[in-house]
This record gives C-alpha cells, sequence and structure tokens, in this order.
C-alpha cells in the first residue's frame, strides 16, 4: 500500500536558522506531493505541490521543497524561518485512486 | 479552488449518541473525502464519497459506524454513530481543487470530543 514517512516528529529551531523537513513515499508509479500545513487553530493550507517539470517547486511564505525521484523523497526547505512559520507540517502523495494519503506530520517550533 | 462550508464547527456529545457533520461545498465536485484527525496524529482517509453511488471505505472504517450520505454534487453528511470517548477527533471533509494542479481544499473541521 502507499504510504507516506516524515522522519521528523518534532522540530525545534531558532529564528532565521534554515529548515528541512523530510519526506519519503513508497510508490513506483507516477506520483503527485503536497505540503501542508496547519497553524495553531487553524485549518489545513497548501504550501506547494508537485506534479511535473521542474523538480524544484516553490510554494507560499518562501518555501520550497525538492522531488529526488531516486531517493523517494520530496523534502520540504526554507532559508530562515520566522516565528510565524511555528506550525505542523503535513507531507502528502495522490495516489491513482485519487486518493490523498498524509504523512504522520512534523511539529514546527520556531523560538523568537 | 473551491470553498468549503462545515458545521459544526465542534461539539461536546455524550457516549453512545451520534453527530453529524456536514460539508457544503460552492462547486460542483465528483469526490468528497472525509477525514479524522485524531489528538497529535495525522490525517487519516475515512472514505470517498461520490455522488449517486456508496461511500467506498478505508480499511477499519465501516458504514455503521461512520454512514455517509451524499445526495447532490456540492453537500455531503458524515455521522459518527454510537460515539464512544475513542472518536474524539477532528473530522475533516475535503475535495479536489478543481483542476489537477489545483490541489485539494479542506473544509476548517469539526472538532468532536466524547465524554
Amino acid at each position: 500500500a502507499q504510504s507516506v514517512s516524515q522522519h521528523n516528529h518534532h522540530v525545534i529551531l531558532s529564528e532565521a536558522a534554515s529548515l528541512e523537513l523530510g519526506c519519503n513515499y513508497s510508490y513506483g508509479g507516477t506520483v503527485n506531493l503536497f505540503w501542508y500545513v496547519q497553524y495553531p487553530g487553524q485549518h489545513l493550507q497548501l504550501l506547494l505541490k508537485y506534479f511535473s517539470g521542474d523538480p524544484l517547486v516553490k510554494g507560499i511564505k518562501g518555501f520550497e521543497a525538492e522531488f529526488i525521484k531516486s531517493k523517494f523523497s520530496f523534502n520540504l526547505r526554507k532559508p530562515s524561518v520566522q516565528w510565524s512559520d511555528t506550525a505542523e507540517y503535513f507531507c502528502a502523495v495522490y495516489n491513482q485512486g485519487g486518493k490523498l494519503i498524509f504523512g504522520q506530520g512534523t511539529e514546527l517550533s520556531v523560538k523568537p | 479552488s473551491a470553498v468549503i462550508s462545515q458545521k459544526p464547527s465542534r461539539d461536546i456529545c455524550q457516549r453512545g449518541t451520534s453527530l453529524t457533520i456536514q460539508c457544503q461545498v460552492d462547486s460542483q465536485v465528483t469526490m468528497m473525502f472525509w477525514y479524522r484527525q485524531q489528538p497529535g496524529q495525522s490525517l487519516t482517509l475515512i472514505a470517498t464519497a461520490n455522488q449517486g453511488s456508496e461511500a467506498t471505505y478505508e480499511s477499519g472504517f465501516v458504514i455503521d459506524k461512520f454512514p455517509i450520505s451524499r445526495p447532490n454534487l456540492t453537500f455531503s453528511t458524515l455521522t459518527v454513530s454510537n460515539m464512544s470517548p475513542e472518536d474524539s477527533s477532528i473530522y475533516l471533509c475535503s475535495v479536489p481543487g478543481g483542476r489537477p494542479n489545483y490541489g485539494y481544499t479542506f473544509g476548517s473541521g469539526t472538532r468532536l470530543t466524547v465524554v
């Protein structure tokens, strides 16, 4: 069965530090990949998505992610985090059945 | 992308009772998805609701516990039946974004507490 794995359960950073959140998926075919963010008390919002083309995708709020097919990875990055980036981040993969499968989530805490 | 109105936003219910959650979408969509987010955990897909047919449930979820209605292309309900404290979660509906590259849109969620 298709699955998504996020390696970091909780990440704590200081403001201006660089961020990289790991995401690996298990599926050998064509994949559509997403990163969602959930700010405290708010609903899920789409950060960025990869469907095809340039494997380096840029999303909102300075986030980017790189799709590396050989590694089955889609890691999320941001060069310099802000306190307002404190949230939970979810990696997700869209499978052939039209279902969105989520990883376990990574809680990011940014210290001011 | 679609806009989803989900209600109630939260509820506290007695064990053994049932709660029906509603999602209204501002455009017609073929597929709607229902997710559960248990405290401190990720989102788990409960079922896929297609208009005009029975919902398709994921492993571990059954129709008797989570009956779903999909009377038209803009509306769906999920009922959590015979609730127990283990059902305390956030329940969310989701629809595809309208075009393949739009991603998925989520409702604001229903925070359910069963006492």
